[in-house]
């Protein structure tokens, strides 16, 4: 178990730039899940995927914000025409679904994010 | 899905100290996660208890269940300055969706 793994650890972006993150998931996990999280609040829910599949999407995020999860391992977030407000700690987890077991008992488990900065 | 949310925002004690933070939620769960936060790193699981669970120990953690109250919380034993650190909970419902939602968090400092 080498941890979930997100690069960049930092970006620094000027407005209206396109800034793309990826997330490893632990390699068993099958659900990947991306949050948002800005000083002093906690981590906003942005999507998740099950293997390949983008199972829900939130409604706060703009179609500035897509992801992706081609083969069911990695995933990417891009963010097109970054705006200042954008600038947070973009999270990644992952989780289990044990085989016969109940998905939403496993916890997730997170990467130490990426910072964004837009300037 | 559902926020929990937590109480007191922040707390302040000496190493050593007991440590309590409470959680509510509006409606009925499956499971209740507790998450811990170190400033600029992910969070990291700490506990789960199920509905039909009242009481759950780990190490120094202790976590309650009352559902009735639509309540949790985590009560840190001993604390020690590295136990400085955010700590969230996260009710579940388990149908429909399998997302996880969390409050701004109780922000917990411990004096050496």
């Amino acid at each position: 178990d080498t941890g979930v793994s997100q690069d960049p650890r930092h970006k620094i972006t000027k407005r209206g730039q396109n800034v793309t993150f990826r997330c490893d998931p632990i390699s068993e996990h099958n659900r990947l899940y991306w949050y948002r999280q800005t000083l002093g609040q906690g981590p906003e829910f942005l999507t998740y995927f099950q293997n390949e599949a983008q199972l829900e999407k939130s409604r706060l995020l703009s179609d500035r914000f897509s992801a992706e999860r081609p083969k069911g391992s990695f995933s990417t977030l891009e963010i097109q025409r970054t705006e200042q407000g954008d600038s947070a700690m973009y999270l990644c987890a992952s989780s289990s679904r044990p085989t016969g077991g109940i998905s939403y008992n496993s916890p997730l488990h997170f990467g130490n994010g990426t910072r964004l900065t837009v300037t | 899905s559902q926020q929990g949310e937590e109480d007191p925002q922040a707390l302040s004690i000496q190493e050593g100290e007991n440590a309590t933070m409470n959680c509510s939620y509006k409606t009925s769960i499956n499971n209740l996660q507790w998450y811990r936060q170190n400033s600029g790193r992910g969070l990291v699981h700490l506990i789960l208890i199920r509905s039909n669970e009242r009481e759950k120990h780990s190490g120094r953690l202790r976590v309650t269940l009352d559902t009735s109250k639509k309540s949790s919380s985590l009560l840190i034993t001993a604390s020690r300055a590295a136990d400085t650190a955010s700590y969230f909970c996260a009710p579940r419902a388990g149908y429909n969706t399998d997302k996880l939602i969390f409050g701004t968090g109780t922000r917990l400092q411990v004096f050496p």
